[in-house]
């Protein structure tokens, strides 16, 4: 079993829909955990950081649910420019702060 | 400008030659990575450095080597050992923000063996 499992998709969804991205986890150490964005043939971007009690900015949503260790991404509105490779990350206790990626979800938002 | 430089964008090399990838940041970051991303998997540490004049071995460290001698530079050297070096090079840094290590990465290089 892969260390972070993510459904690589494609998801194409219209313009104006609201998505979410599941992401799991195997090691119950995870500490940290993160939502990166990456377009074509670029580097990631961080997209935003999760927390316990999961947090918000702006149309993008995360949560965390330790208890069956996955975290989730919620994109409200849907945009084009929202179109992208979705990366999740973990890092583990102990682990020097070391990320492991998931493979990343595809969106793809059409008109 | 603060951020990471990763030189040069594209990198040609003919087996058997060993080539050195540039990281710089200007951040103040302690911490800085090196990932490799091959399509359709999701990035894999190289080797990673939590301080100067120290490095650990990350997931698939075979065939590579690092110095960290200033806190601003963290340069990958793939060797003629590295069987598949043809990949997407990712350099990233990180500095403690909330108990989070969050991770920024640099654009990059490509680098193509034939």
């Amino acid at each position: 079993r892969k260390e972070v499992e993510q459904d690589p998709g494609p998801f194409n969804v219209p313009e104006g829909a609201t998505v979410a991205f599941n992401c799991t986890y195997s090691n119950s150490a995870s500490q940290s955990f993160f939502w990166y964005r990456q377009d074509c043939r670029k580097e990631p971007k961080l997209l935003m950081s999760v927390y316990s009690s999961g947090n918000e900015d702006g149309r993008f949503t995360a949560q965390l649910n330790r208890a069956s260790q996955y975290i989730s991404l919620l994109i409200r509105d849907s945009k084009l420019s929202d179109s992208a490779t979705y990366l999740c990350a973990v890092t583990v206790t102990g682990g020097g702060n070391k990320l492991t990626f998931g493979t990343g979800t595809q969106l793809k938002v059409e008109l | 400008d603060g951020g990471i430089t990763q030189s040069p964008k594209y990198l040609f090399r003919k087996e058997g030659q060993n080539v050195t990838l540039s990281c710089e940041q200007n951040l103040n970051h302690d911490a800085m990575y090196w990932y490799r991303q091959d399509p359709g998997q999701g990035l894999r540490l190289i080797y990673y450095s939590q301080i100067v004049n120290d490095f650990q071995k990350g997931d698939i460290a075979e065939g590579y080597s690092v110095s960290r001698e200033k806190k601003e530079s963290f340069p990958l050297t793939v060797t003629s050992a590295q069987k598949n070096p043809t990949a997407f090079y990712l350099c990233a840094s990180s500095a403690q923000t909330g108990g989070a290590y969050e991770q920024y990465f640099g654009p990059g290089t490509r680098l193509t063996v034939t």
